[in-house]
């Protein structure tokens, strides 16, 4: 089944150290995400890349980064966790064309990061 | 900017219940969608509505896309145990390909 697919589901690292969530996907979607989610909060997106081209949130900490080498996978960076980067991180993927149906975005499970 | 009112902020219903919640805007929209997000997982696009005054059936779910494209609701009927979590209504915007997310419904079913 084409999927997007988050690893790990959880991530523990301590604080200031350096760490790398990824995303694949197999649906072959132009578009991919990332959100970060707080306990009962709605997820905020954090950028966006339209093929190649990065677009960034304009309330997004310079501290969060992203890659994308190719079609399938992101990546999210996070330079120096601090305790308040602890949440849910949930990449998600949509088809942009003009046909219908291309605003939906697909989610994966979602990597739970402990910042201790 | 686009202002999303989600109603009820949560619900505790006996198991065999219907439910029932609701977005509004105080912007138009084009499209609906509704999300719905197990405890520990990353949401699941439930169902998507394409026009204005649409009624969309998914297995014991409807939602509906307001005449006034302002508005959505969707119902459960019959509740069951495993429809336990939060449900978001998520309209795209029109361009930027970005969704305005509601502040959630969360859903609680008692057996």
């Amino acid at each position: 089944d084409a999927m997007v697919i988050q690893n790990p589901r959880y991530q523990v690292t301590q604080f200031g150290k350096p760490v790398t969530l990824s995303c694949s996907q197999t649906l072959n979607h132009n578009v991919m995400y990332w959100y970060q989610q707080k306990s009962s909060q709605a997820p905020k997106l954090l950028f966006h890349y339209y093929d190649k081209d990065f677009n960034n949130e304009a309330d997004t900490p310079d501290n969060f980064q992203s890659r994308r080498p190719n079609t399938s996978f992101c990546f999210l960076d996070i330079r120096s966790p601090g305790l308040g980067d602890a949440a849910m991180y949930l990449c998600a993927t949509s088809r942009d064309n003009p046909r219908r149906g291309s605003l939906e975005q697909y989610f994966g499970p979602g990597t739970r990061l402990t910042v201790t | 900017g686009q202002q999303l009112n989600q109603s009820p902020q949560s619900m505790f219903i006996q198991e065999g219940e219907d439910v029932s919640m609701n977005c509004t805007s105080s912007s138009i929209f084009n499209t609906w969608l509704w999300y719905k997000q197990d405890p520990g997982e990353g949401p699941v696009l439930l169902i998507a509505l394409y026009k204005a005054g649409e009624l969309t059936s998914n297995g014991r779910l409807t939602a509906q896309f307001g005449i006034t494209r302002k508005d959505s609701f969707l119902n459960i009927s019959a509740s069951i145990p495993s429809d336990v979590g939060i449900y978001f209504c998520a309209p795209p915007l029109e361009y930027g390909n970005k969704l305005v997310f509601g502040a959630g419904t969360i859903l609680r079913v008692k057996s």
